[in-house]
Parts: structure tokens; sequence; C-alpha cells
């Protein structure tokens, strides 16, 4: 069965703190996404990528990075992490081809204090 | 670039009542459409998707969109909610043009009253 799977489902850091949030998908797909939800704003862009070692910039980057170790392992890396990166990330991952919708996680619920 | 707006922050509708939920986007050019729930606590579940042919497409648990170039919509309906159809609704684009970037709205509450 297609999945994606995020860990941890919930975590707690100070400012300035260091995060990695995780993201596993074992659906062979090539594309995997970063996204941030916050209330009025919807789900936001952070970084994409099509396959391992390929990143791309999404719309709101900033104070965020991330690396596609594999094609299942897709990482978020806050290295100083601000009360504005308060917020419910969510990982998908997505065939990149034919017509076929993203597949998404369960989330991160990130909060920093 | 393409974007998306959903007009409708919060819907409250009775159970057995027709809602539309609204969506529309900007770009000139082929796109991908697609729908989505959330349910509280939880990932965002596919509803269903339009790229091409038919403008009405069906998705799970009686929902169908209607797609309109002309309007640059893409709104999504269901003739008679229920309560477990309670949740927030995204709208989401994809610009056909090899990247697969998708852009989502803000999504729509929808609240059903039993």
């Amino acid at each position: 069965e297609a999945a994606v799977t995020q860990s941890p489902r919930n975590k707690v850091t100070v400012t300035g703190g260091n995060v990695t949030l995780s993201c596993r998908q074992t659906n062979s797909h090539n594309y995997m996404y970063w996204y941030r939800q916050d209330t009025g704003h919807g789900l936001r862009l952070i970084h994409y990528s099509y396959g391992a070692g390929n990143l791309q910039i999404g719309d709101v980057p900033d104070g965020y990075k991330a690396t596609r170790t594999t094609q299942e392992d897709f990482f978020l890396l806050l290295e100083l992490a601000s009360p504005s990166q308060t917020s419910l990330y969510f990982c998908a991952s997505n065939p990149g081809q034919g017509t076929q919708a993203p597949l998404f996680g369960e989330g991160t619920r990130l909060s920093v204090l | 670039t393409q974007t998306v707006s959903q007009s409708d922050a919060h819907v409250t509708v009775f159970e057995g009542d027709s809602v539309e939920l609204r969506c529309n986007y900007s770009y000139g050019g082929s796109i991908y459409l697609s729908w989505y729930i959330q349910h509280h606590g939880h990932g965002l579940q596919f509803l269903l998707k339009y790229y091409s042919g038919n403008p009405v497409v069906q998705g799970v648990n009686g929902f169908e969109a209607e797609f309109s170039k002309s309007d640059s919509s893409f709104h999504l309906r269901k003739a008679s909610v229920h309560w477990s159809d309670s949740a927030v609704y995204f709208c989401a684009v994809s610009a056909n043009t090899g990247n697969y970037k998708y852009v989502f709205g803000a999504g729509t509450r929808l609240k059903v009253i039993a």
C-alpha cells in the first residue's frame, strides 16, 4: 500500500535550536515535497525534489534547508529555529508522470518556544 | 506562475443540504486541478482531479467538481452532505510544465450540522 511516513509526529524545540524532520515514501515516486500549513494560508510549498540529490526551491524557503538522500527519504532542516516556524508540516510524494495527484503524510506539528 | 483562491474560509450547512465549495485559479496554460479533504488531526486525502476531457469529474464519497475554463474555476459540489463531511477542503493546481509543483488554496472549513 502506498504510504508517506513522517517522523516525529510532534516536536518541541527552543528558539535557535536545530531540528530535522524526516519523510519516507515507499511508493517509488520521483517527486517529494515539504509544505507548511498555517491558518489563513493553507499549504505553502517550502522545498521539493525530483530525485536523490536534487532540490527545488519552493515558495517559502527562507530559514529552511532540505536534502533528498535517497529516492525514499526527504529531510527538512531548521538550523536556527524561530517561533515563526511553529507550524504543521506535511510531506508528500508524487510519481511525476501521468496525472496522479500527490500523496500526503500525516504531518509533523512543530512548536518553537 | 499559478495561483489558487478559495473565497470562502468557512461554510456551514445542515445535514442533507447540498453544498458548493468554490475554487478559482489563475494560469494561462494547461493545468492539473485537484481537491483534497483534511479531517481534524490528519493529513490531506485526495478526493478527485481534472486534467482534460469531461469537465465534470466524480470523486469519492459522492463529491464531484466542475471545471470551467472561461471562469477559471473548479468548484466542488455534493448533493447531500453528511455530518462526517465536516472537514477542511483544499483546492490545488499544478501547471502542466513538467515541474510538478502543486500550489494549494487557503482551504474552506465545512461544518455540517446534524
